[in-house]
Order: structure tokens, then C-alpha cells, then sequence
């Protein structure tokens, strides 16, 4: 069964920093492509960015909302994906998801809150 | 990037009667190895996307067959053949040919 689980949401100020994991089981971590996908408080969905995989030399992509501000890592060893975020803006409050795809298939994580707000 | 659009933006539909709801691409979403990455979404109040349809047709596992997913290229359409009340909520296309863009949303109540 595929699972994904993210973590460390929470409260931070405006232009402040934060760090979001997601430890993923039930499939070969390596050979996965990874995104992040976020949704704002009575928002639709957003893609926030991409990790290709082993294969693909894990290429990272970003939307254009946080280019330069968040950086996406992983640890395939680990089966963990990451996100950092710095320079946080009020806009970037959202509960965010970790997503991956098996044969045109998306599964989800359950996210993440970060709220950003003084 | 290539732009989901969704219509209608909000659909009251009575119970036990169908419902459909449509999603254009800006561009065709056949991806070089011949599939076509468009899924549809299903969103209750405070809990996460369900994966309904991948791939234009195809329910994913668990997915009552009331369900169907049709189209090609770039116009797509879900179809809901009797809706039940626990089809309420916010109805998503996704596609993933190019990237990952999200049509805005439909929301089905009843009426």
C-alpha cells in the first residue's frame, strides 16, 4: 500500500523559515517523481514543485509563485522528500501535500498545515 | 503552462439524478508516450484530494462505478450517473501531461 506522510507544518512569521518532510512506503522510493502540491484556505490546488527521480537525475522543478524561495531535497536511501521554505509570505499559508505518481496514478499524503502570519 | 479550465463553477443536482461536469486544456494533454495524464479529483471539507479517474477513463481503485471519465485531447468530461450524498464537495480535473496544473473547481451540492 502506498503511503505518504507529511510533517512539520505550523505557525511562522512573515519572512521567516520552515522545513516540511514526507516519508513515503509501499513503493521503490529511487524510481519515483515527487511533488508538492499546496492548498491555500478556501483555495483550489497549486503545484508547488517537482523532484524527478534516480533516472530522470532527479531534476527539480518550481512554480514560478516560490522559484528562489523554496528548495526541494531527497533522500532516496531515507524514503523521505523535502521542502524548505525561507522567506515566507503571508500568501504562502496553506495546508500542503505530498504527491506521487505510479503508472498515471497520483497518490496523495494527508499534508501539512503552515500558516504564515504575525 | 498549460491552463485547466472547469465549468460549471458550481452544480446543485438533486439526488439519484445525473450529474456531469466538463474540463478544456489550453493544449492537448496526449503526452509523448501516447497516454493522456488527466485525472479528476474528488474534495470534501478538510480532508485531502481522493483520486477518482487517472488517465482520462480509468477508476481508481475503490471508486464506485456511478463514476465514469471521458474525453480526448483537450476537452474532458466527469460523469456522476446517480448522484448519492456522499458525492458532495469540490470536484477537481488534474492534469500531469506537462508539468501539474489543476482545473479551479467544481462544487456539487444538493439541491
Amino acid at each position: 500500500e502506498v503511503r505518504l506522510e507529511e510533517s512539520g507544518g505550523g505557525l511562522v512569521q512573515p519572512g521567516g523559515s520552515l522545513g516540511l518532510s514526507c516519508i513515503a512506503s509501499g513503493f521503490v522510493f529511487s524510481d519515483n517523481y515527487m511533488d508538492w502540491v499546496r492548498q491555500a484556505p478556501g483555495k483550489g490546488l497549486e503545484w508547488v514543485g517537482r523532484s524527478t527521480n534516480k533516472a530522470h537525475s532527479y531534476i527539480k522543478e518550481y512554480a514560478a509563485s516560490v522559484k528562489g524561495r523554496f528548495t526541494i531535497s531527497r533522500v532516496d536511501s531515507e524514503n523521505s522528500l523535502h521542502l524548505r521554505m525561507v522567506s515566507l509570505q503571508i500568501e504562502d499559508t496553506a495546508v500542503y501535500y505530498c504527491v506521487t505518481w505510479i503508472s498515471g496514478v497520483a497518490y496523495w499524503g494527508q499534508g501539512t498545515q503552515v500558516t504564515v502570519s504575525s | 503552462d498549460i491552463v485547466m479550465t472547469q465549468t460549471p463553477l458550481s452544480s446543485p443536482v438533486t439526488l439519484g439524478q445525473p450529474a456531469s461536469i466538463s474540463c478544456r486544456s489550453s493544449q492537448s494533454l496526449v503526452a509523448s508516450d501516447g497516454d493522456t495524464y488527466l485525472s479528476w479529483l474528488h474534495q470534501r471539507p478538510g480532508q485531502p484530494p481522493r483520486l477518482l479517474i487517472y488517465k482520462i477513463s480509468n477508476r481508481f481503485s475503490g471508486v464506485p462505478d456511478r463514476f465514469s471519465g471521458s474525453g480526448a485531447g483537450t476537452d474532458f468530461t466527469l460523469k456522476i450517473s446517480r448522484v448519492e450524498p456522499e458525492d458532495v464537495g469540490v470536484y477537481y480535473c488534474m492534469q500531469a501531461t506537462q508539468s501539474v496544473t489543476f482545473g479551479g473547481g467544481t462544487k456539487v451540492e444538493i439541491k
